[in-house]
């Protein structure tokens, strides 16, 4: 089993249209956990960190079930500017601030 | 200020040529990174300095090999490549490495093509 698992997508979303992605991950003492999103050829930048309370930024929402081990992000009214790919990124206690990523949910919004 | 600055963009090389990567920050961090991305594929950590001391290797080939000359610089000197290891290579900082973590910022990385 993967460390962090997410639906490769690609989702196709009209503008406007909320979008949901999900991410499990397998070890119980992860202590970390960020969304990144990644542009075409280009390097991967911190979307929003997750925390156990949940948390909002704008139109991106994030959650974070430690019971179920689960990490959701929430994007409404989508942009085109939005397209791009999502990485789930966790990080284990005592891993030294080593990034675990998952694979990627591709997102392309069109008009 | 979150800026990562990596040169060259842009790197084609001969398996026989040795390089070399620059990264560098200036917002104070002691951690520094290097990660290897495939076409595709999510980034793959090489090594992690901390407080310009390195403290993972993740079983690289000794044809990669890093230094950090001060806490604001990272090089990847590369020496023998092989093509299998073109590659965009990316740089990333932060503010610590340790029991607290702390998030990353990546550089714009360098594409390296090896012929």
């Amino acid at each position: 089993r993967k460390e962090v698992e997410q639906d490769p997508g690609p989702f196709n979303v009209p503008e406007g249209a909320t979008v949901a992605f999900n991410c499990t991950y397998s070890n119980s003492a992860s202590q970390s956990f960020f969304w990144y999103r990644q542009d075409c050829r280009k390097e991967p930048k911190l979307l929003m960190s997750v925390y156990s309370s949940g948390n909002e930024d704008g139109r991106f929402t994030a959650q974070l079930n430690r019971a179920s081990q689960y990490i959701s992000l929430l994007i409404r009214d989508s942009k085109l500017s939005d397209s791009a790919t999502y990485l789930c990124v966790v990080i284990f206690s005592g891993g030294y601030n080593k990034l675990i990523f998952g694979a990627g949910t591709r997102l392309a919004v069109h008009p | 200020d979150t800026e990562v600055t990596q040169t060259p963009k842009h790197l084609v090389m001969g398996m026989t040529n040795k390089k070399s990567l620059k990264c560098e920050q200036h917002m104070g961090h002691r951690a520094m990174y290097w990660y290897k991305q495939k076409a595709k594929k999510p980034p793959e950590l090489m090594f992690v300095y901390s407080y310009e001391k390195l403290s993972i290797n993740e079983s690289v080939p000794s044809r990669f090999s890093p230094e950090c000359p001060n806490s604001s610089l990272l090089n990847l000197h590369l020496h023998a490549l092989q093509p299998e290891d073109s590659a965009l290579y990316l740089c990333a900082s932060s503010r610590g490495q340790g029991a607290t973590t702390y998030e990353q910022y990546f550089g714009p990385g360098t594409r390296l093509t090896v012929t």
